[in-house]
């Protein structure tokens, strides 16, 4: 197993269906996010964990539900979502300490997210 | 309101050439960048950084320019290759931390 990766690669849902995206990372790293990128926009953080406590949340709304119940593994459940929720989701995790940052974090390859 | 801008979403070169990049912010408080690669159904993967301590950081054919000045920086590829061939973010972050905020990215194509 290496890095990131985010399961299922690729998810259809109705707009009244529950699903979760899945995110794992094997890296030992503390912090993990949510990014959404879609189309002709630039990638938006939508949450970040640290230390398994939820730090950010930036403004996003509720159908969209975040969980992280270790260090390794982050999930983003998703309920009566939108078509305009429809985008590539993507996972990000990095160290974080006192010491300082890099601001590199390490992606998955994505959810590719499709809502009808 | 979008802190980092990169126009002239596409961008193709000739196998060899030099390809320049643009990006540009508009967060003062901003004082770390980075820029990221992405190929198709890939995540984007970490290439090149620099503290706004520094104008030039340089990393084989990679290198970045800050002009803090200007709120402009620029990575340059030299020589550019095939495999160059992906799209690339600008991304910036205040202390260092992990925030970041990306551009919207440019597609590079290298002509063989």
């Amino acid at each position: 197993e290496t890095g990131v990766t985010q399961t299922p690669r690729h998810l259809v849902m109705g707009m009244t269906n529950k699903k979760s995206l899945k995110c794992e990372q094997h890296l030992g790293h503390n912090a993990m996010y949510w990014y959404k990128q879609s189309a002709k926009k630039p990638l938006e953080l939508m949450f970040v964990y640290s230390l398994e406590e939820r730090v950010e949340n930036n403004s996003v709304p509720s159908r969209f539900s975040p969980e992280c119940p270790n260090s390794s593994h982050l999930f983003l459940h998703l309920h009566t979502l939108q078509p305009e929720d429809s985008a590539l989701y993507l996972c990000a995790s990095s160290q974080d300490s006192l010491a300082g940052h890099t601001g590199e974090l390490f992606f998955g390859e994505g959810s590719r997210l499709t809502v009808l | 309101d979008q802190q980092v801008k990169q126009n002239s979403p596409s961008l193709s070169v000739q196998e060899g050439r030099i390809s320049i990049l643009n990006c540009d912010y508009t967060n003062s408080m901003f004082d770390y960048f980075l820029w990221y690669k992405k190929y198709p159904a890939e995540g984007p993967t970490f290439l090149i950084s620099i503290s706004s301590i520094k104008d030039k950081n340089e990393d084989g054919r990679f290198t970045v320019f800050l002009n803090k000045s200007a709120k402009h920086l620029s990575l340059h590829i030299v020589p550019s290759q095939p495999g160059d061939s992906a799209v690339y973010f600008c991304a910036a972050s205040v202390g260092g931390n992990n925030r970041l905020a990306f551009g919207k990215g440019n597609q590079v194509v290298v002509i063989p």
